[in-house]
């Protein structure tokens, strides 16, 4: 079956601007992630859903940052008035139930570029 | 504060050897730690989980080792491809009423044929 699939693969976008990023996880998933990832660095936490609620939002780093997933599947990330340093990878990732020792399954992640 | 060490930063070994890359942690309390590869410009995939108990764990030419009274984790590659040139990135599950994941920042290795 398809795997975790992220759009837009790239967003490039001005400063002060909204942008919506898109995660579709794998049919079934009731665990989902979300992750940004700068340069050379490894994935930070955002955020994780299981079914439509958010179980923990600990890691948004402001409250420019902001996750729905109202029926349970797909998630969209919406960031307010993009700063420059907002520019990274954004990774969603989604497991079956979202148990401790459970695969994560990554998608391959939407670009983002504030210029 | 919860912290995830990665080393060295970057590898360079010849195809067909072996390496073995480390990873110390700091989190606590600690539910689980796994080993992802990374290719550039892909999500990362899942090599390896180990809970508390689990002292090693393999997965093809990967194998994990886990010590966690010293927290500390290795990841040992045995008979190096072109196609392990990659980041790896080991991952810390904390269960502090959340689930966060703390990521380190990886090991990027490059094979040389």
């Amino acid at each position: 079956g398809a795997g975790v699939s992220q759009t837009p693969s790239n967003k490039v976008t001005e400063k002060g601007k909204y942008v919506e990023l898109r995660c579709d996880p794998i049919s079934g998933h009731t665990a989902l992630y979300w992750y940004r990832q700068s340069l050379g660095q490894g994935p930070e936490f955002l955020i994780y859903f299981q079914g439509t609620g958010a179980a923990d939002d600990s890691g948004l780093p402001n409250d420019r940052f902001f996750a729905v997933r109202p029926e349970g599947s797909v998630s969209t990330l919406k960031i307010q008035r993009t700063e420059r340093g907002d520019s990274a990878v954004y990774l969603c990732a989604s497991s079956l139930s979202g148990i401790h020792a459970e695969t994560q399954y990554f998608g391959p992640g939407t670009r983002l570029l504030v210029l | 504060k919860n912290q995830v060490e990665q080393s060295p930063q970057s590898l360079i070994i010849l195809e067909g050897k072996n390496c073995t890359l480390q990873c110390n942690y700091t989190v606590s309390p600690f539910s689980n730690l796994r080993w992802y590869k990374q290719d550039t410009g892909r999500g990362p995939v899942s090599l390896t989980i180990m809970t508390f108990s689990e002292n090693t764990k393999s997965n093809g030419r990967y194998t994990a080792t886990l010590d966690a009274d010293t927290k500390q984790s290795s990841l040992h590659i045995t008979a190096s491809q072109l196609s392990d040139s990659a980041s790896y990135i080991c991952v810390v599950r904390t269960t502090s009423g959340t689930y966060k994941y703390i990521f380190g920042t990886g090991t990027r290795l490059k094979v040389l044929a």
